[in-house]
């Protein structure tokens, strides 16, 4: 499967956890994309990767929140101290360099915060 | 400050009608406007973009900067054109950031 994967699916943890989640883009795509999901929304930008450098942070991202994409290969998003208000859906997607509007996105990873 | 916006959050019609899915978008400089789509059980995909003016499945969509607006747009509408569909939008200073509507899901009736 070529596609943008992510990891996992779904994560169910308790108020106060912390959680990682793994997104794997396309091989050949330098760009990568994280966004949350709220129920009745649409995605939400978190953050922008072009290759290793981390270029964009959007003021959702707080303190709790860091990403990294250590080789400018797959990237990490944790939340530290999880709150109620942090159960979304998480994706990621990814672009070549000249078609940064061309996202493929991944399925996407479920947080519920209990 | 960029925004946009899709009045309505459900849209239903029947097959061979017309569909139009409106958008409306908030944006001082001049920006990218895009309709993604996401069908059942599948990722968000991008549908179209304002640049390329195609039509893809049947869809287009116009840019009318007088009205801020980037509605899509189908004459026959096919019952498998039944998907949530976002508009999206790329502002200028920004290489990298999508700003999305809440979504309209569309369901084509048989």
């Amino acid at each position: 499967d070529t596609g943008v994967s992510q990891d996992p699916r779904h994560k169910i943890t308790k108020r106060g956890q912390n959680v990682t989640f793994r997104c794997d883009p396309i091989s050949e795509h330098n760009r990568l994309y994280w966004y949350r999901q709220t129920l009745g929304q649409g995605p939400e930008f978190l953050t922008y990767f072009q290759n290793e450098a981390q270029l964009e942070k959007s003021r959702l991202l707080s303190d709790r929140f860091s990403a990294e994409r250590p080789k400018g290969s797959f990237s990490t998003l944790e939340i530290q101290r999880t709150e109620q208000g942090d159960s979304a859906m998480y994706l990621c997607a990814s672009s070549w360099g000249d078609r940064p509007y061309e996202q493929y996105f991944g399925p996407g990873t479920r947080l519920t915060v209990t | 400050a960029q925004r946009v916006t899709q009045p309505e959050k459900l849209l239903s019609v029947f097959k061979g009608a017309p569909v139009e899915l409106k958008c409306n978008y908030s944006y001082s400089g001049s920006p990218e406007l895009f309709w993604y789509v996401q069908y059942s059980r599948q990722r968000l995909q991008l549908l179209l973009r304002h640049i390329s003016r195609e039509s893809i499945k049947g869809f287009t969509a116009d840019l009318n900067k007088g009205e801020t607006s980037f509605h899509l747009k189908k004459p026959f509408a096919q019952e498998e054109d039944s998907a949530m569909y976002y508009c999206a939008l790329r502002g200028g200073t920004s290489y990298g950031k999508l700003t999305f509507g809440q979504g309209t899901i569309l369901t084509v009736h048989p």
